[in-house]
């Protein structure tokens, strides 16, 4: 079975700070990445994916997302943090085609300081 | 809003009580997965189910917990007896199909269950 590791559980920064939100997922074959950001009371909404191709992936909000197969990793990074950027991702793999459920890491709280 | 839809958004329930959560996917989305996310957890799949049909219940606990899709209406996820343990924030998400190549999960508000 798939696992997902999150190993930075709270990151504070200031505004215009860069940032980098570590994800390792553990499964040797063909994986579907994802990155979804929850802001306080919401749902999860979807920032990035990647199916394949470019591994170098752009989402919304200005983020983009590196996949890394050699190293089982798919980072997360903005280059200039807003407050509004406050809120907790989660990093998630699917490995089961034709069964779209999503393994999450336990998520990264990012909070910024205006 | 993401266009699924969960009700009740907060449940309270007594301990030994019965908890019904409600999801209806998104219009088009024949497909609904349930996850539950614990107090500084990650969410955690349940269940996946497709109209009238339970496809992958690994993550569903034994007992007490159980789920349906029928041919009309929500998704229902339903615990039975429940207890403190249940505390949680429920998630529902649905997708037209499983093709994986380009339809990710669209997720609702969540239900958040509180047991006294």
């Amino acid at each position: 079975a798939q696992s997902v590791s999150q190993h930075n559980h709270h990151v504070i920064l200031s505004e215009a700070a860069s940032l980098e939100l570590g994800c390792n997922y553990s499964y040797g074959g063909t994986v579907n990445l994802f990155w979804y950001v929850q802001y306080p009371g919401q749902h999860l909404q979807l920032l990035l994916k990647y199916f394949s191709g470019d591994p170098l992936v752009k989402g919304i909000k200005g983020f983009e997302a590196e996949f890394i197969k050699s190293k089982f990793s798919f980072n997360l990074r903005k280059p200039s943090v807003q407050w509004s950027d406050t809120a907790e991702y989660f990093c998630a793999v699917n490995a089961d085609f034709g069964n779209e459920k999503l393994t999450f890491g336990t998520g990264t709280r990012l909070t910024i300081i205006p | 809003n993401a266009g699924v839809m969960q009700n009740p958004r907060h449940l309270v329930r007594r301990r030994g009580q019965e908890a019904r959560l409600r999801c209806s996917p998104m219009k088009g989305h024949s497909h609904v997965y349930w996850y539950r996310q614990l107090p500084e957890e990650g969410l955690k799949f349940m269940v996946y189910l497709q109209k009238e049909n339970i496809i992958d219940e690994s993550g569903m606990p034994k007992e007490r917990f159980s789920a349906e899709f029928p041919k009309e209406g929500p998704s229902i996820l339903r615990i039975q007896q429940v207890v403190r343990g249940d505390s949680a924030a429920y998630f529902c998400a649905s997708s037209p199909s499983p093709d994986y190549s380009n339809q990710p999960q669209h997720f609702g508000d969540g239900t958040r269950l509180s047991i006294l």
